[in-house]
C-alpha cells in the first residue's frame, strides 16, 4: 500500500470555473477526511465520511463545496464556481476505526484561483 | 470544542542540539487525544507522536518526548540530537474521543541551522 494519494497535486483555474479532486485512501481504513490548508495556517476539517457516509461538515464547507466517496473507496471533492479565496491546500486523510492514533495524510492538492 | 494555539511562529536550533516547542489547547472533552505532526516543505504531514490524555507518563519516540500538563493544558514537543532533518513546520493538534475532529494549531516553523 503507497498511503493515501490525491489528484491533482497542482490545479490553477479560472475564477468561476468548476474544480474535482480525488483522493485515494489506504485501502482498509474507513474514515476519511477532508482538510483545508492556507499559506502559513494549520489545516482546517471540512469534512470526514465513515464508509460512504459523510458524517460531518464543517461551517467552512459552503453550498459551492460538495464531497462525495461512492461505496467508501476513493473520495472527490469539487468547489463549483471557484472564488480566489478558494486558493489553498486541500489535504486528505484516512485513519482505521475513530482515528485517535492519528491520521494518514496525503501530499495534498494545491488549488491556485486566478 | 477544541482549541489549540501555538505561540511560537518560528524557532531555530542549532544541529545537535535540543529544542523545545509549546503547545497549548483547550478542550471540553473528558477523554482526548494530543499530537504533533511535522509538515516538511512541500511534502505530506506525518505523525511524530500521540499521548493519550488519561495517561499521565508522557510519550517518547526515540529523539521526541513531550511534557504533558493536563491542568494547566499545554502540550509540548522536545527534540534531542537536532538534526538537518528535523527542519519543518510542526503543528500540535488535538482530537476527541470519537477520533473525528482533528483540530490544528498555526504551526511553528522550526529552522535547524548547522
Amino acid at each position: 500500500d503507497t498511503g493515501v494519494s490525491q489528484d491533482p497535486r497542482h490545479k490553477i483555474t479560472k475564477r468561476g470555473q468548476n474544480v474535482t479532486f480525488r483522493c485515494d485512501p489506504i485501502s482498509e481504513h474507513n474514515r476519511l477526511y477532508w482538510y483545508r490548508q492556507t499559506l502559513g495556517q494549520g489545516p482546517e476539517f471540512l469534512t470526514y465520511f465513515q464508509n460512504e457516509a459523510q458524517l460531518e461538515k464543517s461551517r467552512l464547507l459552503s453550498d459551492r463545496f460538495s464531497a462525495e466517496r461512492p461505496k467508501g473507496s476513493f473520495s472527490t471533492l469539487e468547489i463549483q464556481r471557484t472564488e480566489q479565496g478558494d486558493s489553498a491546500m486541500y489535504l486528505c486523510a484516512s485513519s482505521l476505526g475513530t482515528g485517535v492514533n492519528g491520521y494518514t495524510f496525503g501530499s495534498g492538492t494545491r488549488l491556485t484561483v486566478v | 470544542a477544541q482549541t489549540v494555539t501555538q505561540s511560537q511562529p518560528e524557532m531555530s536550533v542549532q544541529e545537535a542540539e535540543t529544542v523545545t516547542l509549546s503547545c497549548t489547547y483547550d478542550t471540553s472533552e473528558s477523554d482526548y487525544y494530543l499530537f504533533w505532526y511535522k509538515q516538511p516543505p512541500s511534502r505530506q504531514m506525518i505523525l511524530v507522536i500521540r499521548q493519550e490524555a488519561y495517561k499521565q507518563q508522557n510519550a517518547t519516540e526515540n529523539r521526541f518526548s513531550v511534557n504533558f500538563q493536563k491542568a494547566a493544558k499545554s502540550f509540548s514537543l522536545k527534540i534531542s540530537d537536532s538534526q538537518l532533518g528535523d527542519a519543518a513546520m510542526y503543528f500540535c493538534a488535538s482530537n476527541n474521543n470519537a477520533g473525528n475532529m482533528l483540530t490544528f494549531g498555526g504551526g511553528t516553523r522550526l529552522m535547524v541551522k548547522p
